[in-house]
């Protein structure tokens, strides 16, 4: 099935630092979606930027899609301890409606 | 609101006994996923429900797997007879059926299954 790949799988930085993670479909979308997912808990949605956007905002996260190169990528400014999570991308398929396809992941560690 | 709810969180079991997932969405919505995360594999969707209706099973791995959701506040995930191999966290999550331009979607705390 059609699925986000992120890049990298693993990040390390240190606080303060801005990270940037990478994601990568296959089909055409309608929108897509970043997910943080802390350890040993269940996923929590931080962003959905749709198919006609090209940049969404929202506090420290900035999230750019390309559609031509059927990527997006999420930025981190300022990265906290806190933010160290599992971050996933998913897709909604135009077809599909409701349906999240999930990638891999990119497990991000910020120390202090 | 309580968010999604998962039961139980843990459960250990051996080789072939039945196991049964619980999971209550959120009140008022009524789109429903079943997931299940493992290392190898990452997290996969097993099977959706829009209003209380299987839409798309297809990610069900086997026969072994079925899903039921008699009513809007309730679903359940059964495994029989389990295997070791089922070992995950299995991940409820629940969303509006919106139009399908927003579809954020709200993850349960997950049930952490092993079987031995």
């Amino acid at each position: 099935s059609q699925q986000g790949e992120e890049d990298p799988q693993a990040l390390s930085i240190q606080e303060g630092e801005n990270a940037t993670m990478n994601c990568s479909y296959k089909t055409s979308i309608n929108n897509l979606q970043w997910y943080r997912q802390n350890s040993g808990r269940g996923l929590v949605h931080l962003i959905l930027i749709r198919s006609n956007e090209r940049e969404k905002h929202s506090g420290r996260l900035r999230v750019t899609l390309d559609t031509s190169k059927k990527s997006s990528s999420l930025l981190i400014t300022a990265s906290r301890a806190a933010d160290t999570a599992s971050y996933f991308c998913a897709t909604v398929l135009n077809q599909a409606g409701t349906a999240l396809i999930f990638g891999k992941g990119t497990t991000l560690s910020v120390s202090s | 609101d309580a968010g999604v709810i998962q039961s139980p969180r843990h459960e250990v079991t051996e080789m072939g006994q039945e196991v049964t997932l619980r999971c209550k969405p959120i009140s008022g919505h009524n789109s429903l996923f079943w997931y299940r995360q493992t290392m190898m594999r990452g997290l996969e969707l097993l099977i959706y429900f829009n209003n209380n209706v299987p839409i798309d099973d297809s990610g069900m791995p086997e026969d072994r797997f079925s899903a039921k959701m008699p009513n809007a506040s309730f679903s359940t995930l059964k495994i029989q007879p389990s295997e070791p191999r089922d070992s995950a966290v299995y991940f409820c999550a629940s969303s509006r059926l919106a139009p399908s331009s927003y579809n954020e979607q709200f993850f349960g705390p997950g049930t952490r299954l092993t079987v031995l």
